[in-house]
């Protein structure tokens, strides 16, 4: 029962750099969404989906590209790196609208040191 | 926008002590998560609440939610060392379930031996 799956957990990149954050579920769920935590912040949503083929921005989408080909893979691409981006990301996922009681998991999250 | 403001933003206390953490929204709040995070771990899901006047408990940790549906409060009895660790708020931005979430600042919990 793997859950909400992060790769890699820890990066470090120089700025100007390209990389892609993986996440993974297994719990078929249709909403996958992003997250950055920064000290004294809490978590602040980048981009989110509902299904396979619909992305969306979220409150600081501006650096970062999502894609959603499949229900089960929400990767966040950083097309070039900033100094501004050095943050914990944390995916999450759960079901859709439609299920009362609904419990959003997340991942263990990426730590991204841009330098 | 909606926004969530936790306090205290930090907290120490003894162990065998009981404590709140608030968590104040400044809109009617749709569904209130709570979340605990230990220091460069994720998020572990504790409770989510949706009714006003709502209460749930786990072991030692009960949340409520006002009869407003403006602000839930976390209450852990018996503090343990265990309990240690970030303790974040999160609610639904939108109406419903969208899964998207907006969250608190954090309150940071220690709990002395």
């Amino acid at each position: 029962n793997a859950g909400v799956t992060q790769t890699p957990k820890f990066q470090v990149l120089k700025t100007g750099q390209s990389m892609t954050l993986q996440c993974a579920q297994d719990m078929n769920h249709e909403y996958m969404s992003w997250y950055r935590q920064d000290p004294g912040m809490g978590l602040r949503l980048i981009h989110y989906s509902v299904g396979a083929g619909i992305t969306d921005q979220g409150e600081v989408p501006n650096g970062y590209n999502v894609s959603r080909s499949t229900t089960e893979d929400f990767p966040l691409r950083l097309l070039s790196a900033a100094p501004s981006q050095t943050s914990v990301y944390f995916c999450a996922s759960s079901r859709d609208s439609q299920s009362s009681g609904n419990t959003i998991y997340f991942g263990e999250g990426s730590w991204l040191t841009v330098v | 926008s909606q926004e969530l403001e936790q306090s205290p933003q930090s907290l120490i206390v003894q162990e065998g002590k009981n404590l709140t953490i608030n968590c104040t929204s400044s809109k009617t709040l749709y569904g209130l998560y709570w979340y605990k995070q230990k220091y460069g771990e994720g998020l572990i899901f504790l409770m989510m609440l949706q009714k006003g006047g709502e209460e749930k408990s786990h072991e030692k940790i009960t949340a409520k939610l006002d009869e407003k549906k403006q602000q839930s409060s976390l209450h852990i009895t018996a503090s343990q060392p265990s309990h240690a660790g970030i303790y974040l708020c999160g609610a639904d931005s939108g109406s419903g379930n969208t899964g998207k979430l907006i969250f608190g600042q954090g309150t940071t919990l220690q709990v002395k031996p």
